[in-house]
Protein backbone atom coordinates (compact mmCIF):
# COMPACT_ATOMS: atom_id res chain seq x y z
CA UNK A 1 0.00 0.00 0.00
CA UNK A 2 1.06 3.70 -0.53
CA UNK A 3 3.50 4.65 2.40
CA UNK A 4 4.81 8.63 3.16
CA UNK A 5 7.69 9.40 4.86
CA UNK A 6 8.39 12.78 6.07
CA UNK A 7 11.50 14.76 6.98
CA UNK A 8 12.42 16.54 9.06
CA UNK A 9 10.82 15.65 12.26
CA UNK A 10 11.78 18.71 13.67
CA UNK A 11 12.89 21.98 12.12
CA UNK A 12 13.81 25.54 14.05
CA UNK A 13 14.31 28.00 11.88
CA UNK A 14 15.17 31.90 13.26
CA UNK A 15 12.81 34.54 11.76
CA UNK A 16 12.60 35.43 8.38
CA UNK A 17 14.69 32.50 7.25
CA UNK A 18 13.26 29.55 5.01
CA UNK A 19 11.45 26.45 5.54
CA UNK A 20 11.78 23.58 3.79
CA UNK A 21 9.62 19.78 4.62
CA UNK A 22 10.01 16.42 2.14
CA UNK A 23 7.95 14.40 1.64
CA UNK A 24 7.79 10.84 -0.52
CA UNK A 25 5.50 8.62 -1.75
CA UNK A 26 5.31 5.00 -2.79
CA UNK A 27 2.40 4.86 -4.67
CA UNK A 28 3.11 6.23 -8.57
CA UNK A 29 -0.52 6.25 -8.69
CA UNK A 30 -1.32 8.82 -6.49
CA UNK A 31 -2.59 12.19 -7.28
CA UNK A 32 -3.26 14.45 -4.78
CA UNK A 33 -1.38 15.90 -2.22
CA UNK A 34 -2.28 18.17 0.45
CA UNK A 35 -0.24 19.98 3.50
CA UNK A 36 -2.11 20.59 6.63
CA UNK A 37 -0.86 23.01 9.74
CA UNK A 38 -1.73 21.73 12.89
CA UNK A 39 -1.22 23.86 16.14
CA UNK A 40 -0.90 22.44 19.52
CA UNK A 41 -3.83 21.06 20.84
CA UNK A 42 -6.48 22.12 17.50
CA UNK A 43 -7.51 20.81 14.30
CA UNK A 44 -5.54 19.87 11.22
CA UNK A 45 -5.90 23.12 9.19
CA UNK A 46 -5.32 22.73 5.17
CA UNK A 47 -3.04 25.31 3.69
CA UNK A 48 -2.23 24.21 0.21
CA UNK A 49 -2.45 21.31 -1.50
CA UNK A 50 -1.48 20.11 -5.54
CA UNK A 51 -2.48 18.01 -7.97
CA UNK A 52 -0.33 15.54 -9.93
CA UNK A 53 -0.51 17.52 -13.22
CA UNK A 54 0.88 20.38 -11.75
CA UNK A 55 4.47 20.80 -10.75
CA UNK A 56 4.18 23.85 -8.46
CA UNK A 57 1.39 26.25 -6.50
CA UNK A 58 1.66 28.96 -4.28
CA UNK A 59 0.50 31.25 -1.87
CA UNK A 60 1.86 33.88 -0.78
CA UNK A 61 4.35 32.84 1.63
CA UNK A 62 3.81 29.29 1.04
CA UNK A 63 4.61 27.09 -1.96
CA UNK A 64 4.81 23.39 -3.15
CA UNK A 65 6.54 21.51 -5.38
CA UNK A 66 5.99 17.87 -6.65
CA UNK A 67 8.36 15.74 -8.40
CA UNK A 68 6.19 12.64 -9.68
CA UNK A 69 9.60 11.06 -11.42
CA UNK A 70 11.04 10.91 -8.11
CA UNK A 71 7.98 10.52 -6.30
CA UNK A 72 8.71 13.55 -3.59
CA UNK A 73 6.85 16.66 -2.79
CA UNK A 74 7.89 19.62 -0.46
CA UNK A 75 6.51 22.69 1.18
CA UNK A 76 8.59 25.79 1.37
CA UNK A 77 7.76 28.60 3.77
CA UNK A 78 9.71 31.93 2.75
CA UNK A 79 9.79 34.98 5.53
CA UNK A 80 8.80 32.09 8.45
CA UNK A 81 7.38 34.26 11.71
CA UNK A 82 6.59 32.98 14.62
CA UNK A 83 3.12 32.41 13.85
CA UNK A 84 4.80 29.90 11.51
CA UNK A 85 5.38 27.12 14.64
CA UNK A 86 3.45 24.58 14.44
CA UNK A 87 3.29 20.66 13.16
CA UNK A 88 3.41 20.32 9.26
CA UNK A 89 1.24 17.26 8.02
CA UNK A 90 2.08 15.77 3.78
CA UNK A 91 -0.38 13.55 2.85
CA UNK A 92 -0.97 11.64 -0.34
CA UNK A 93 -4.11 10.33 -1.95
CA UNK A 94 -4.56 6.73 -3.20
CA UNK A 95 -5.99 6.89 -6.35
CA UNK A 96 -8.58 4.01 -5.89
CA UNK A 97 -12.34 4.18 -5.01
CA UNK A 98 -11.92 5.04 -1.40
CA UNK A 99 -9.73 8.46 -1.98
CA UNK A 100 -8.04 7.74 1.60
CA UNK A 101 -5.31 9.86 2.48
CA UNK A 102 -2.22 8.39 3.55
CA UNK A 103 -0.36 10.96 5.84
CA UNK A 104 3.13 11.64 7.01
CA UNK A 105 4.67 11.04 10.59
CA UNK A 106 4.59 15.14 10.63
CA UNK A 107 7.43 17.86 11.03
CA UNK A 108 7.53 20.28 14.14
CA UNK A 109 8.62 23.58 12.90
CA UNK A 110 10.08 26.10 15.77
CA UNK A 111 10.62 30.02 14.48
CA UNK A 112 12.66 31.61 16.78
CA UNK A 113 11.96 35.29 17.06
CA UNK B 1 -14.31 23.15 8.70
CA UNK B 2 -16.36 25.40 10.88
CA UNK B 3 -19.30 23.08 10.19
CA UNK B 4 -17.55 19.84 11.22
CA UNK B 5 -18.53 19.73 15.48
CA UNK B 6 -17.10 16.88 17.50
CA UNK B 7 -18.65 16.22 21.28
CA UNK B 8 -17.45 16.18 24.21
CA UNK B 9 -13.95 18.33 23.60
CA UNK B 10 -12.87 15.87 26.47
CA UNK B 11 -13.79 12.29 27.60
CA UNK B 12 -12.91 10.06 30.11
CA UNK B 13 -13.54 6.69 30.37
CA UNK B 14 -13.75 3.74 33.18
CA UNK B 15 -12.00 0.43 32.58
CA UNK B 16 -13.97 -1.87 30.54
CA UNK B 17 -16.48 1.17 29.37
CA UNK B 18 -17.49 1.69 26.07
CA UNK B 19 -17.92 5.68 25.05
CA UNK B 20 -19.21 7.30 21.46
CA UNK B 21 -17.59 10.10 20.06
CA UNK B 22 -20.41 12.33 18.39
CA UNK B 23 -19.14 13.45 14.68
CA UNK B 24 -21.82 16.24 13.20
CA UNK B 25 -21.53 17.83 9.73
CA UNK B 26 -23.31 20.60 7.88
CA UNK B 27 -21.38 20.69 4.66
CA UNK B 28 -23.27 18.07 2.86
CA UNK B 29 -20.10 16.25 2.33
CA UNK B 30 -20.47 12.27 1.60
CA UNK B 31 -17.72 11.10 3.23
CA UNK B 32 -16.71 11.04 6.34
CA UNK B 33 -13.90 9.64 8.56
CA UNK B 34 -11.91 9.11 12.16
CA UNK B 35 -8.46 9.38 12.69
CA UNK B 36 -6.38 8.80 15.59
CA UNK B 37 -3.42 10.96 16.87
CA UNK B 38 -1.19 10.18 19.63
CA UNK B 39 0.87 12.41 21.22
CA UNK B 40 3.95 13.52 19.05
CA UNK B 41 2.49 10.85 16.31
CA UNK B 42 0.74 11.45 12.82
CA UNK B 43 -3.05 11.05 11.99
CA UNK B 44 -3.99 7.26 11.58
CA UNK B 45 -6.88 6.10 9.94
CA UNK B 46 -9.71 4.43 12.51
CA UNK B 47 -12.39 4.00 9.64
CA UNK B 48 -14.17 5.96 7.02
CA UNK B 49 -17.52 5.93 5.33
CA UNK B 50 -17.88 6.97 1.70
CA UNK B 51 -21.93 7.05 1.47
CA UNK B 52 -24.30 6.40 4.22
CA UNK B 53 -25.04 3.15 5.49
CA UNK B 54 -21.71 2.08 4.13
CA UNK B 55 -18.25 2.32 5.70
CA UNK B 56 -14.63 0.45 6.16
CA UNK B 57 -12.25 -0.42 8.01
CA UNK B 58 -9.19 1.70 8.06
CA UNK B 59 -5.65 0.90 9.70
CA UNK B 60 -6.40 0.42 13.03
CA UNK B 61 -10.02 -0.40 13.32
CA UNK B 62 -9.77 -2.88 15.47
CA UNK B 63 -11.64 -2.25 19.35
CA UNK B 64 -13.53 0.50 17.34
CA UNK B 65 -16.95 0.83 15.60
CA UNK B 66 -18.67 3.14 13.89
CA UNK B 67 -22.55 3.37 12.15
CA UNK B 68 -23.33 5.49 9.68
CA UNK B 69 -27.32 6.02 9.79
CA UNK B 70 -27.12 9.81 8.30
CA UNK B 71 -24.88 11.62 5.63
CA UNK B 72 -24.73 14.54 8.75
CA UNK B 73 -23.42 12.09 11.37
CA UNK B 74 -20.70 9.29 12.11
CA UNK B 75 -20.60 8.06 15.08
CA UNK B 76 -17.14 6.12 16.72
CA UNK B 77 -17.76 4.32 19.66
CA UNK B 78 -14.40 2.97 21.66
CA UNK B 79 -15.09 -0.61 22.73
CA UNK B 80 -13.68 -2.16 26.35
CA UNK B 81 -11.68 -4.13 23.31
CA UNK B 82 -9.72 -1.27 22.89
CA UNK B 83 -6.70 -1.65 25.88
CA UNK B 84 -4.92 1.80 25.13
CA UNK B 85 -7.61 4.41 23.52
CA UNK B 86 -5.79 7.41 24.99
CA UNK B 87 -5.85 9.68 22.18
CA UNK B 88 -7.07 12.59 20.54
CA UNK B 89 -9.53 11.56 17.95
CA UNK B 90 -10.32 13.29 14.92
CA UNK B 91 -13.24 13.38 12.81
CA UNK B 92 -12.80 14.56 8.99
CA UNK B 93 -15.31 15.50 6.16
CA UNK B 94 -14.61 15.44 2.51
CA UNK B 95 -16.07 17.05 -0.94
CA UNK B 96 -14.82 15.39 -3.92
CA UNK B 97 -13.24 18.46 -6.82
CA UNK B 98 -12.43 16.42 -9.75
CA UNK B 99 -9.99 13.50 -9.03
CA UNK B 100 -9.20 14.65 -5.50
CA UNK B 101 -10.94 14.92 -2.27
CA UNK B 102 -10.41 17.66 -0.05
CA UNK B 103 -10.31 16.59 4.01
CA UNK B 104 -11.28 19.18 6.47
CA UNK B 105 -11.33 18.00 10.34
CA UNK B 106 -13.05 19.00 13.34
CA UNK B 107 -11.72 20.11 16.75
CA UNK B 108 -11.38 16.78 18.00
CA UNK B 109 -11.90 14.68 21.37
CA UNK B 110 -9.75 14.08 23.81
CA UNK B 111 -10.28 10.84 25.32
CA UNK B 112 -8.63 9.79 29.00
CA UNK B 113 -8.32 6.65 30.64
CA UNK B 114 -9.54 6.59 34.10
Amino acid sequence: GENVEQHPSTLSVQEGDSAVIKCTYSDSASNYFPWYKQELGKRPQLIIDIRSNVGEKKDQRIAVTLNKTAKHFSLHITETQPEDSAVYFCAASLRDSSYKLIFGSGTRLLVRP
Amino acid sequence: DGGITQSPKYLFRKEGQNVTLSCEQNLNHDAMYWYRQDPGQGLRLIYYSQIVNDFQKGDIAEGYSVSREKKESFPLTVTSAQKNPTAFYLCASSIRRGEQETQYFGPGTRLLVL
